[in-house]
């Protein structure tokens, strides 16, 4: 059965300060892994994806890797806007429509 | 471009009662999921939908049943509610025509309080 592990749960940020956040998997086949950004008691947003090991994608602050069992997602100098609770989530090959999610990390950048 | 719609935003049911929630998908997304998600989790996928047939089917008992309609929404129906279906019911809609589309767009979700 597919699995998506994240880690830490939490992670308390000063401004500026640099970090990054660990999405584990196992999955038969990946099709796609996504990362989605997440407010309190909002629906999610989409950030990036990533289809195969190697593959890098930027926005702004935020850049995500992949690597075959997992995928980073890095911020570089955050701002209290940054945070947020953010999820990943791995589509099998088995599969068209049904994300695997993980917990997700709850990020506070404080200023 | 408007993005996924769901509605109603919030509701509160007592426990027996059953619920229906609506989605409206992105303007030529033909495929739309649904996910359940409880305080401090990740969504559990509960169906996928695409041109009006169910694709994906999750963990979920019987008394959740979704459908979609010709112009690609879609309803998500729970019947005989227990107060552990509290939670937020998010929609997703997707393209599904290429590799690039596989991405899903999350609407705000339904908020189910049951009481």
């Amino acid at each position: 059965e597919d699995q998506v592990t994240q880690s830490p749960e939490a992670l308390r940020l000063q401004e500026g300060e640099s970090s990054s956040l660990n999405c584990s998997y196992t999955v038969s086949g990946l099709r796609g892994l996504f990362w989605y950004r997440q407010d309190p008691g909002k629906g999610p947003e989409f950030l990036f994806t990533l289809y195969s090991a190697g593959e890098e994608k930027e926005k702004e602050r935020l850049k995500a890797t992949l690597t075959k069992k997992e995928s980073f997602l890095h911020i570089t100098a955050p701002k209290p806007e940054d945070s947020a609770t953010y999820l990943c989530a791995v589509l099998s090959t088995d599969s068209w429509g049904k994300l695997q999610f993980g917990a997700g990390t709850q990020v506070v950048v404080t200023p | 471009d408007a993005g996924v719609t769901q509605s109603p935003t919030h509701l509160i049911k007592t426990r027996g009662q059953h619920v229906t929630l609506r989605c409206s998908p992105i303007s030529g997304h033909k495929s739309v999921s649904w996910y359940q998600q409880v305080l401090g989790q990740g969504p559990q996928f509960i169906f996928q939908y695409y041109e009006k047939e169910e694709r994906g089917r999750g963990n979920f008992p019987d008394r959740f049943s979704a459908r979609q309609f010709p112009n690609y929404s879609s309803e998500l129906n729970v019947n005989a509610l227990l107060l552990g279906d509290s939670a937020l019911y998010l929609c997703a809609s997707s393209h599904l025509v290429s590799q690039a589309s596989y991405e899903q767009y999350f609407g705000p979700g339904t908020r189910l309080t049951v009481t």
